[in-house]
């Protein structure tokens, strides 16, 4: 099976802009949660898609969006880019929620 | 609050030797694995381990969840093992949501 990626792999924005990330699950797998990465931080919790509907979501502010397709595909959306924003978005997959993840390769972003 | 917590936070070993890196948790667990964060970022599966005893080759895992702590034993290090090495726990109050701890990181010297 192939396994989980992630589209850009790289990106640079520019303050004020939006950014769209895409994540392609383990074929089969209905479960998809995107991560946050920084080194300040470490690794956070985004939210969690599975068929279709965020099932949980973490403490980030309301420009962090997301959504999931009917393939499992998802995509998350970071609106009014911050220098903050700056990170390694990571996503993974499973094929049930709240079960063993498998990660991507991540998307690494740079805010200038 | 929730809280992961990973010990020690930095090790430094010979080549041969042998490890052990502890994870702690705050609350009942439905899920817990390691993983192993390369240079590039990307985090390899290690174990799947909500409780028990896993082995996989020099690497083996243990949880004990009623005394809330995991432990990831590395024996024989090689300097491929070097890196981040992560602890990620699902509590039970909040299945799909998983918490990773500060991580340690692994020099393993030649």
């Amino acid at each position: 099976k192939a396994g989980v990626t992630q589209t850009p792999r790289y990106l640079i924005k520019t303050r004020g802009q939006q950014v769209t990330l895409s994540c392609s699950p383990i074929s089969g797998h209905r479960s998809v949660s995107w991560y946050q990465q920084t080194p300040g931080q470490g690794l956070q919790f985004l939210f969690e898609y599975f068929s279709e509907t965020q099932r949980n979501k973490g403490n980030f502010p309301g420009r962090f969006s997301g959504r999931q397709f009917s393939n499992s595909r998802s995509e998350m959306n970071v609106s009014t880019l911050e220098l903050g924003d700056s990170a390694l978005y990571l996503c993974a997959s499973s094929a049930i929620l709240g079960g063993e993840q498998y990660f991507g390769p991540g998307t690494r972003l740079t805010v200038t | 609050g929730i809280q992961v917590e990973q010990s020690p936070p930095d090790l430094i070993l010979q080549e041969g030797a042998n490890s052990t890196l502890r994870c702690n948790f705050s609350d009942s667990v439905n899920n817990l694995q390691w993983f192993h964060q390369n240079p590039w970022g990307q985090l390899i599966n290690l174990f799947y381990i909500p409780s028990g005893t896993k082995q996989n080759g020099r690497l083996s895992a243990t949880t004990v969840a009623t005394e809330r702590y995991s432990l990831l034993y590395i024996s024989s290090s090689q300097t491929t093992d070097s890196g981040v090495y992560f602890c990620a726990v699902g509590f039970n109050t909040n299945a799909g949501k998983s918490t990773f701890g500060d991580g340690t990181t692994l020099t393993v010297k030649p």
